[in-house]
């Protein structure tokens, strides 16, 4: 039982670029959700999931899109990377929206 | 206000109590976390309380609940050197398009 896997675990994108970070669970929850954490804040909501097919807008969205074809895969697109988009990025997952959230290691992203 | 607020540092000697203090916004909340995050890492569920209980203890964690200050902290005691990390408060929102809100977490370092 791994948990939340989060790849890769650093990447520098040049700006225009675009890339995808994969999260996978092996918990079978519904939830997934995405954050980015700045460095001394706290986490910003991206986008989350309350199951396959299903997707909806956290409080940071812009920039970014998301898919979920499987309980298992939620990935993380960002279609031309900017250096606002310079995060740590991590992944989430909860069998329910009241349930806790368990979280992937992250994925530190650099955009120069 | 609409953050949920808390110091952003604190500093204990080695063998000291350390308390981390958080105020939340959303006196629906059902379920209060505590989170820890150790550098380079990802977040790490510390413990949590539920909303109609007022104190829950963890070995050396103490979780006290003030609803009516929708206060909330976390004590430490015998506080070790392995508990320097940063350490998150988050509320569940009943409302609004983030189900899981956090505060900016609380640096704390332990001095041997």
């Amino acid at each position: 039982n791994a948990g939340v896997t989060q790849t890769p675990k650093f990447r520098i994108l040049k700006i225009g670029q675009s890339m995808t970070l994969q999260c996978t669970q092996d918990m079978n929850h519904n939830y997934m959700y995405w954050y980015r954490q700045d460095p001394g804040m706290g986490l910003k909501l991206i986008y989350y999931s309350v199951g396959a097919g299903i997707t909806d807008k956290g409080e940071v969205p812009n920039g970014y899109n998301v898919s979920r074809s499987t309980t298992e895969d939620f990935p993380l697109r960002l279609e031309l990377a900017a250096p606002s988009q310079t995060s740590v990025y991590f992944c989430a997952s909860s069998a329910d929206v009241q349930e806790t959230q368990y979280f992937g290691p992250g994925t530190r992203l650099l955009v120069l | 206000g609409e953050d949920v607020e808390q110091s952003l540092f604190l500093s204990v000697r080695e063998g000291d109590s350390s308390v981390i203090n958080c105020t939340y916004t959303d006196s629906s909340s059902t379920y209060l976390y505590w989170y820890k995050q150790e550098p380079g890492a990802g977040l790490q569920l510390l413990t949590y309380i539920f909303s109609n209980m007022d104190m829950k203890q963890d070995q050396r964690l103490t979780v006290l609940l003030n609803k009516k200050d929708k206060h909330l902290s976390l004590r430490i005691a015998d506080t070790q050197t392995g508990d320097s990390a940063i350490y998150f408060c988050a509320e569940i929102r009943n409302s609004g398009n983030t189900p899981l809100v956090f505060g900016k977490g609380t640096r704390l370092s332990v001095i041997a």
